[in-house]
Formats: structure tokens, C-alpha cells, sequence
């Protein structure tokens, strides 16, 4: 079973377009994230929830819309795409949000606007 | 936010020991240090989390001088299937882990 998932793996769309990335993990995690790595492979990141509640709100156009339904599942919502959001968006969970907690990734959404 | 800096890329051959150290001047009394591995089209994968001297597991060794201002990834014998990017992390703690992974470094190793 896979721990962390988030769909699709693959996501072409045109600019203006609405769109949503979808993620679940199955470790009982408290803290869900959602991580943006660009072409020059930084990763940073975007959104931490902590038992549904959002904890880390990076510094991120309010066209990101982050949603958690309950603590498995943080769910990204995009407005009116632009092609500068093009990129690999990873989410990821941890049993706390702790530094010192182990964090487990997605395989990854490779984002691409056209 | 301690700020992390460690090498753009390294090169290996198959069975050598590999060192890679990075650095993290300003990091927190209560601060980790953490690496993660990242293969091409995949997330991060957890390899290694340390706060002083030295900790091993199954995969690597940490090493991390008394003064906490940097931390040695070492990985021994490597193989074909550790190249990958080496993400070396100084985690913060409550309120959220709250970090930049940085650019890590590449490293390639070659049969």
C-alpha cells in the first residue's frame, strides 16, 4: 500500500484554467504538507496542516487553495493557472509537525501550463 | 530558518565510501539535522536524522561536530542505484516543519 498518494501524476492544462491536485496518506499522520520544487529542483514549502488545521502558510498567491476534509487527505486547488506555476508539487505527511519528525513524500504531480 | 549549504554535485565509483558534508551556520539549539534521497520522478525518501555526535543506521552515517555548524552525510560502498540528490535539512520544531530543501547535491555514481 502506498503510504502517501496524490493524483494525478501528470497534469497538462492551459493558463487560466482551474485545476486540482489530490493527496492521501494512510499512516494515521497528524501533519499533511504540500511542497512546490521548481526547475531548479528547490524544494520549498507551500502549506502544513496540522489535524485539518492550516499551520504554514508560505508566502503563495491566494490562487493556491489548499483543503482539508479531515487529517488523511490535503487537497491543492489552483485558480486561474498561470505558466509560471508550472512544477513539481510533492505532498507530503509526518506523524507531527516536528522537526525532528521523519517526513514521507508523494511521487509527485508534474504540473505543466501551456 | 537555519540556512543550509553543501555541494552542487559529487562523483563516485561503485564500492567507495562517499562523504558528502553540508553546512548550517545558524542552526537553532533545538534544531535536527535531517537528509533525505530523492531519485529522478520520485519524493524524498528519509535516509538519516541526527542532532549531535554520530548516528548510524542501515543506510548512512551522520556525523555532526560538537559545534552543530556542520554535519557529514557518509554513505558506505556505494552503488550504481544511490545516485540520486542528497537533501541535507536543519528541521524546525514546534509550530511545524517548516523548511527549504535547497538545491542538494547530485551525486553520480559511476561502475
Amino acid at each position: 500500500d502506498t503510504a502517501v498518494s496524490q493524483t494525478p501524476k501528470y497534469l497538462v492544462t492551459q493558463m487560466g484554467n482551474d485545476k486540482s491536485i489530490k493527496c492521501e496518506q494512510n499512516l494515521g499522520h497528524d501533519t499533511m504538507y504540500w511542497y512546490k520544487q521548481d526547475s531548479k529542483k528547490f524544494l520549498k514549502i507551500m502549506f502544513s496542516y496540522n489535524n485539518k488545521e492550516l499551520i504554514i502558510n508560505e508566502t503563495v498567491p491566494n490562487r493556491f487553495s489548499p483543503k482539508s476534509p479531515d487529517k488523511a487527505h490535503l487537497n491543492l486547488h489552483i485558480n486561474s493557472l498561470e505558466l509560471g506555476d508550472s512544477a513539481v508539487y510533492f505532498c507530503a505527511s509526518s506523524r507531527d509537525g516536528q522537526g525532528s519528525t521523519e517526513a514521507f513524500f508523494g511521487q509527485g504531480t508534474r504540473l505543466t501550463v501551456v | 530558518l537555519a540556512k543550509t549549504t553543501q555541494p552542487i554535485s559529487m562523483d563516485s565509483y561503485e564500492g567507495q565510501e562517499v562523504n558528502i558534508t553540508c553546512s548550517h551556520n545558524n542552526i537553532a539549539t533545538n534544531d535536527y539535522i535531517t537528509w533525505y534521497q530523492q531519485f529522478p520522478s520520485q519524493g524524498p525518501r528519509f535516509i538519516i536524522q541526527g542532532y549531535k555526535t554520530k548516528v548510524t543506521n542501515e543506510v548512512a552515517s551522520l556525523f555532526i561536530p560538537a559545534d552543530r555548524k556542520s554535519s557529514t552525510l557518509s554513505l558506505p560502498r556505494v552503488s550504481l542505484s544511490d545516485t540520486a540528490v542528497y537533501y541535507c535539512l536543519v528541521g524546525a520544531n514546534t509550530g511545524g516543519f517548516k523548511t527549504i530543501f535547497g538545491a542538494g547535491t547530485r551525486l553520480f555514481v559511476k561502475a
